[in-house]
């Protein structure tokens, strides 16, 4: 049963880069029948998704939020990370990973979440 | 970006009911659409994906229907675990997007 366990500061000050890490536990990363994303929840926003990446390297980012993201992943270690930079209280959010299955698009398995708050 | 439109937001339902949820997208998906279930404090749950598709392991009572921009969601004979959130999302083409959510309470 896979199983995706994330990790990463639940406090970031205004303007830091805010990281996140997700591990991949019982099955492998570079598994071309899967790619994997970062979603965001927020009362005002609600559920966003935030970029994928693909086990060949392909990324791609919500429009909305790309000159401030990076996604990327370590296959050695079955994890993969999102960064976001220059963040404001906007980006107080709680922020899944999640394993989507290529070709039909569904987030079929998530990580636990992990309340992110911007705050001095 | 493609909008999703969940109706209603919130619905005050019984143990027995039959629930109905409908989402509306801003432009054709086709069937590219999928509903999720969301416990409090818990990640969402894929219950139906491609708009009729039924996720392994979930019951029956759970069933979607729908193409191009009007989409429903169903639940047969609604049981007390499945008080939650409930949201659409497409899959049409990047960036995939969520409905506002329906929340259901129980009356």
């Amino acid at each position: 049963q896979v199983q995706l366990q994330q990790s990463g500061p639940g406090l970031v000050k205004p303007s830091q880069t805010l990281s996140l890490t997700c591990t991949v536990s019982g099955g492998s990363i570079s598994n071309d029948n899967f790619y994997w994303n970062w979603i965001r929840q927020s009362p005002g926003k609600g559920l966003e998704w935030l970029a994928y990446i693909y086990y060949s390297g392909k990324t791609d980012y919500n429009p909305s939020l790309r000159s401030r993201l990076s996604i990327s992943m370590a296959t050695s270690k079955n994890q993969f990370s999102l960064n976001l930079t220059s963040v404001t209280a906007a980006d107080t959010a709680v922020y899944y990973c999640a394993r989507a299955v290529y070709g039909y698009h569904y987030f079929d398995r998530w990580g636990q979440g992990t309340l992110v708050s911007v705050s001095s | 970006d493609i909008q999703m439109t969940q109706s209603p937001s919130s619905l005050s339902v019984s143990v027995g009911d039959r629930v109905t949820i409908t989402c509306q997208a801003t432009q054709d998906i086709n069937t590219y659409l999928n509903w999720y279930q969301q416990k409090p404090g818990k990640a969402p749950k894929l219950l139906i994906y491609g708009a009729s598709n039924l996720q392994t392991g979930v019951p029956s009572r759970f069933s979607g229907s729908g193409s191009g921009t009007q989409f429903s969601f169903t639940i047969s004979s609604l049981q007390p675990e499945d008080i939650a959130t409930y949201y659409c999302q497409h899959f049409d083409d990047f960036p995939f997007t969520f409905g506002q959510g329906t929340k259901l309470e129980i009356k």
